[in-house]
């Protein structure tokens, strides 16, 4: 069975411009997640989709991030226009559903999209 | 604290055992994970513990669980080259499944 996968691995672009982050979860998984690891530090919570509605956006960092879930299958991060600070290791994770009550919940990681914003 | 705290750092020699601290911050019943990166790849769950448990042991790894302190501890015993990696320690933030990660520990294994 495939894992999550994450697209692009590395991404550089310039101050100002856009770019889209692309996740695949597990196939069935209801539960999707994105992170962020900025410069070697916690990785942070943005958002968390039940299928292809957003359950917590809270961590999103502001308005220049948008995300979408098309269908509840794959997810894609946009970032426009980007900042320096929005460099660093952007993780997506999914999980089976459904949760909202309890358990351990695992959470299967993609393998993170570097961005760097110059 | 706010944060879930970990140390930044750990050198041991192969065959010693490693052992990796964290801090916590929910009071409430809540999951906590220990999560292991190796280079270019994602983040892979080795194991997890419920708060209201002391210990839970799994071949070589062993997590102890002070809740008083809310202090998170992994025991790698017989630490060998591929457990080079950085480790992550998460708690279970709501119901939902949100979790809040420390910084990660790097550990370096040395012949």
């Amino acid at each position: 069975e495939a894992g999550v996968t994450q697209f692009p691995s590395h991404s550089v672009i310039e101050k100002g411009q856009t770019v889209t982050l692309r996740c695949d979860p597990i196939s069935g998984h209801d539960n999707l997640y994105w992170y962020r690891r900025v410069m070697g530090k916690e990785i942070k919570f943005l958002l968390h989709f039940v299928k292809e509605s957003k359950q917590d956006e809270s961590g999103m960092p502001n308005n220049r991030f948008l995300a979408e879930r098309t269908g509840g299958t794959y997810s894609t991060l946009k970032v426009q226009p980007a900042e320096l600070e929005d460099s660093g290791v952007y993780f997506c994770a999914s999980s089976q559903g459904p949760q909202g009550a309890g358990g351990y919940n695992e959470q299967f990681f993609g393998p993170g999209t570097r961005l760097t914003v110059l | 604290g706010e944060d879930v705290e970990q140390s930044l750092f750990l050198s041991v020699r192969e065959g010693d055992s490693s052992v990796i601290n964290c801090t916590y911050t929910d009071s409430s019943s809540t999951y906590l994970y220990w999560y292991k990166q190796e280079p270019g790849a994602g983040l892979q769950l080795l194991t997890y513990i419920f708060s209201n448990m002391d210990m839970k042991q799994d071949q070589r790894l062993t997590v102890l669980l002070n809740k008083k302190d809310k202090h998170l501890s992994l025991r790698i015993a017989d630490t060998q080259t591929g457990d080079s990696a950085i480790y992550f320690c998460a708690e279970k933030f709501d119901s939902w499944g949100k979790l809040q990660f420390g910084a990660g520990t790097q550990v370096v294994v040395t012949p």
